[in-house]
Formats: C-alpha cells, structure tokens, sequence
C-alpha cells in the first residue's frame, strides 16, 4: 500500500528552528508537496519538490531523498503565525496526489 | 493568479435536506478538480476527482449517490450532498488544477457544514 509518515505534533519556540519530517512508500514517484494549513482554513502551497536537494524560500526551505523515500521541511527564525499543520503530499505514478496526516506544530513564546 | 472560490463559506441546513456546494476557479481554466473532506482535527480525505465533461472518480467508502459531483465547465464544479445528516457536518474543501504546473492543487477556502 501507500504511505506516508509524519510526526503527529511538534512544538518549538519562537524564533529557533524546526524540522518536519516526512517519509513515504508510494507506487512511484512525481514529486512531493508541502502545504501549511492554518486551524479551520485550506491548506495553502508551501514547496514543490522533485529533484533531491534543498530548495530554499525564505524562511522556509525542503529537502527531498528518493533513493530515502524522505523529505523535510524546515522552518527558520519561528513566528507565531507558524502555528499551523503542515501537510507532506506525494504525486504517485498514476499523479495521483497522496496526504500525509499531516503535522500540527505548537510554536511558544 | 490561482484563485479558487467556494461558495457558501459555511452553511446549517436540517437532516434530510440537500446542500449544493460550489468551487469556482477564477483566473485559471481547472481541468481536474478534487473535493475533500475534513473532520475536527483530521487530515484531509480525498472524496473524489472529476474532470470537466466526465463523470467524477470517487474514492473508496464514499458515495456516489449520495454526494453528487458535476464538473461542467472548466471553471465551475459542485457538489450536493443529499439527505444530509448529522454525521456528514464536515468542513469540505475543493481544489482544482490546470494539470499545467506540477500537478500543483489550489484549494478553495473550505465551507463548514452542519447538519442538524
């Protein structure tokens, strides 16, 4: 089957870093997608990956291994407004779009 | 660019009745476009995926006599929920693609649904 595994919840402080894993198992692969969706809203486009390496924008930037089936999201210099869930997708071999459960970060003051 | 509106932002409606969900895309031509559905502190399900002039693909458990899918243009889907009932309060999110970029999705902005 496919899968896709995050963290369920994350908490860091404001102003440091954070790092949001993803791993997945899918039928193929066309590239991965991270989406941030903020409590009672639709997820919004954060990162396109397909290629492995880091792309970077802004304070955000993702991290793509497929030879790992892995990819990360890292948040830099943490804002409050960063408290949301952060959604790791993958476009499978039929562009099928696969979700992650999705991770809820907790940024403190 | 890539604006996607739904419309109505939320809505009640009493057990039995149908509600009819739209998800336009404004500044792009959708040829796919996807309907979710989310409960309180879940991830989002894929409902269904429908192609403009085809009939919609519905995923596994849900169905399709019961949430209705039109795909008529290329901008504009619904979808009706018939016979509504407590358990199908939910929020449902549309998304819609040009199939032009990634495969990328731009998602409306969700409407809440209760049933009362």
């Amino acid at each position: 089957g496919q899968n896709i595994d995050q963290p369920t919840e994350m908490t860091a402080t404001e102003g440091a870093i954070v790092q949001i894993n993803c791993t997945y198992q899918t039928s193929g692969f066309n590239g991965l997608f991270w989406y941030q969706q903020h409590a009672g809203e639709a997820p919004t486009f954060l990162s396109y990956n397909v290629l492995d390496g880091l792309e970077e924008k802004g304070r955000f930037s993702s991290f793509l291994s497929r030879s790992k089936g892995y990819s990360y999201l890292l948040l830099k210099e943490l804002q409050m407004k960063d408290s949301a869930s952060y959604l790791c997708a993958v476009i499978d071999s039929n562009y099928q779009l696969i979700w992650g459960a999705g991770t809820k970060l907790i940024i403190k003051p | 660019g890539a604006v996607v509106s739904q419309h109505p932002s939320w809505v009640i409606c009493k057990s039995g009745t149908s509600v009819k969900i739209e998800c336009r895309s404004l500044d792009f031509q959708a040829t796919t476009m996807f309907w979710y559905r989310q409960f309180p502190k879940q991830s989002l399900m894929l409902m269904a995926t429908s192609n403009e002039g085809s009939k919609a693909t519905y995923e596994q458990g849900v169905e399709k006599d019961k949430f209705l899918i039109n795909h008529a243009s290329l901008t504009l889907s619904t979808l009706t929920v018939t016979s509504a009932h407590p358990e199908d309060s939910s929020f449902y999110i549309c998304s819609a693609s040009s199939g032009n970029t990634h495969y990328e999705q731009y998602f409306g902005p969700g409407t809440r649904l209760t049933v009362t």
